[in-house]
Order: structure tokens, then C-alpha cells, then sequence
């Protein structure tokens, strides 16, 4: 079975700050796929990156950035210099490889970012 | 292009009413999941289909619900004899289902159902 564990439920910063959200991922596949979406209080989920688990290596997005680290299963992502648009739910998703045409989702339960100025 | 839409986008009903909720996903997608949200919670996988077949329905809850893609397009999610503990946001996702590559999932705005 595949789990996704975001053990911070709620965090608050200042603008400009960095702030980073952990993901702690368990999965039997050797063959998977990391995700992030956002979800800004208007409900819509916003795919944000999609990580193959045969590449470690960090990826960095304007002000955002994902470091992989498979000895430890976690996919944590940091946002740097925050901002009050970047406030929302942010959730660590996982999926499985090796199925072809499409696997479903497994979400961890979120964390909630709050940015205040 | 369009994104997956749903409707309604709100739904209030009574306990033990039945309810439909539909989803139209991006022209061309022949994949489409279903997902429910509770508060405070991630969204759960319910269902996905691959065409006009449900290819994993392991995530439906119990019998009281169901959903059907006839055309291979449009989807409906059916609950029968809601309870309280139904509510939920209900989101839908679409994919294109092209085989030997990762396929994204879009989202859709979800429909909030509310049993009272």
C-alpha cells in the first residue's frame, strides 16, 4: 500500500520568508511518481511538479524548489521569499509507475501555508 | 481550451436522498478519476475509468454508490440513500490515457455536497 505522511498540519510565516513543507512518502513500487499541487482557497487543485522516482535530482522553479531524497522518501518543497498569494493548502501526492496508461493519486492530508505581511 | 468542468458546484440535500453528480473532462481525455475531499483531508481516490469502463473502482466507499461514463466522455457519480457523513467536496480529474507514458491529471473545481 502507498502512503503519504505531511506531519505539519498548519504553518505561518512573514512575507519574504522561506518556508519549507515536508513529505515523507512509503511505497513497495520501485517505479513511482512524486507530486505537489496547490489548492488557494477557491478549491481548485494546481498541479505544480511531477517527480520520476529514477531521478533525484532537486529541481528549482522560480521561487519554488523540490529536493527528492530517496534514502529518506521524502520530497520536500521550499518556497522562497514568500508571498501572500503563495497562502493556500499545499498537498504531496504519490503514484505508482509502472501501470501504463494511468494510476490514481494517493494525497498526504496537507499543509495549510499561511502568509501574512 | 476547457478545463474539466462539474456540476452542480453546490449541492444540498437530506439524508437519504439521491443524488448526481456530473463531470465533463478536457475534450480528448479517455481517462477520468473521481476523488472525494473531506474537510481537513487530502482527496481519496473513488473511481477511474479508462474509455466507458470502470477500470479501479477499489475506492468506492460501499454499494450506495456508483458511477457510469456511457459515451466514454461525460461522467456521472450516483449516491443512493445519503448520509451525513457523505459530505464532501467531489472533484473529478481527466488525463489523456495515452499508454506507455506518465499522463497528468487535471482537476476540476469540484462539487461541494452537503447532506443534512
Amino acid at each position: 500500500a502507498q502512503k503519504v505522511t505531511q506531519a505539519q498540519t498548519e504553518i505561518s510565516v512573514v512575507e519574504k520568508e522561506d518556508v519549507t513543507l515536508d513529505c515523507v512518502y512509503e511505497t513497495r513500487d520501485t517505479t513511482y511518481y512524486l507530486f505537489w499541487y496547490k489548492q488557494p482557497p477557491s478549491g481548485e487543485l494546481v498541479f505544480l511538479i511531477r517527480r520520476n522516482s529514477f531521478d533525484e535530482q532537486n529541481e528549482i522553479s522560480g521561487r519554488y524548489s523540490w529536493n527528492f531524497q530517496k534514502s529518506t522518501s521524502s520530497f520536500n518543497f521550499t518556497i522562497t521569499a514568500s508571498q501572500v498569494v503563495d497562502s493556500a493548502v499545499y498537498f504531496c501526492a504519490l503514484t505508482r509507475g509502472d501501470t501504463g496508461t494511468a494510476s490514481k493519486l494517493t494525497f498526504g492530508t496537507g499543509t495549510r501555508l499561511q502568509v501574512t505581511l | 481550451g476547457a478545463g474539466v468542468s462539474q456540476t452542480p458546484s453546490n449541492k444540498v440535500t437530506e439524508k437519504g436522498k439521491y443524488v448526481e453528480l456530473r463531470c465533463d473532462p478536457i475534450s480528448g481525455h479517455t481517462a477520468l478519476y473521481w476523488y472525494r475531499q473531506s474537510l481537513g483531508q487530502g482527496p481519496e481516490f473513488l473511481i477511474y475509468f479508462q474509455g466507458t469502463g470502470a477500470a479501479d473502482d477499489s475506492g468506492l466507499p460501499n454499494d450506495r454508490f456508483f458511477a457510469v461514463r456511457p459515451e466514454g466522455s461525460v461522467s456521472t457519480l450516483k449516491i443512493q440513500r445519503t448520509e451525513r457523513g457523505d459530505s464532501a467536496v467531489y472533484l473529478c480529474a481527466s488525463s489523456l490515457g495515452t499508454s506507455g507514458t506518465y499522463n497528468e491529471q487535471f482537476f476540476g473545481p469540484g462539487t461541494r455536497l452537503t447532506v443534512l
